[in-house]
């Protein structure tokens, strides 16, 4: 096990409503990765936050939104829900050297199912 | 075009047989490689980063092509085991962004 966790484990919400993901790193990290996976998909990135900042994100609406805590746990929130938010939501756990472009390997939490009806 | 691309599969695959598939990605500036194996609903596991040399751990090789940009991750002597869906993955430091292709699923039959 990686030592990443995540909660919930599934969620059902309506279309509108507004969800809050969970994401606990592994001990010695700092930094966290979220990830959409529609099924049949790769992961698509969604955003990384370092010292409690995102530190990059990708082609996700403002509506997705983070934080992370200074014990480097985060969440993930999702304004407005769409259907097309039907999801697995995964967080990823890495550590970053801070002034080395070095990336050290991510690692997965068992993710969120997320279901909009 | 995809930033970085994978065949889907699935490919079939006897036991015992060796199985190769290729991961192609587009930016030049890709920096780190990975591999991830993900079974049916569970979060993808690092299977291996992939090395300028090449890298081998026991039946599984992986391979990087900087010129042609491409990774390759060959399995040798498949077991059932091996049957799940493979990620490839890009890492370039811009944007701090981790891609991944969409997964190349292998089933391995008796």
């Amino acid at each position: 096990e990686t030592g990443v966790t995540q909660s919930p484990t599934h969620l059902i919400k309506t279309r509108g409503q507004q969800v809050t993901l969970r994401c606990s790193s592994q001990s010695g990290h700092n930094t966290v990765s979220w990830y959409q996976q529609a099924l049949g998909q790769g992961p698509q990135f969604i955003f990384q936050y370092y010292r409690e900042e995102e530190n990059g994100r990708g082609n996700f609406p403002p509506r997705f939104s983070g934080l992370q805590f200074p014990n480097y746990s985060s969440e993930l929130n999702v304004n407005a829900l769409e259907l097309d938010d039907s999801a697995l939501y995964l967080c990823a756990s890495s550590l970053t050297v801070a002034g080395s472009s070095r990336r050290e390997t991510q690692y997965f939490g068992p993710g969120t199912r997320l279901l909009v009806l | 075009r995809k930033e970085v691309e994978q065949d889907p599969g699935p490919f079939n695959v006897p036991e015992g047989a060796t199985v190769a598939f290729n991961c192609t990605y587009s930016n030049s500036a890709s920096q780190s490689f990975f591999w991830y194996r993900q079974d049916c609903r569970k979060e993808p596991k690092l299977l291996m980063s992939v090395y300028s040399s090449g890298n081998e751990d026991g039946r599984f090789t992986a391979q990087l092509n900087r010129a042609s940009q491409y990774i390759s991750l060959l399995i040798r002597d498949s077991k059932l085991s091996d049957s799940a869906t493979y990620l490839c993955a890009v890492f370039k430091a811009a944007g701090n962004k981790l891609t991944f292709g969409g997964g190349t699923r292998v089933l391995v039959k008796p």
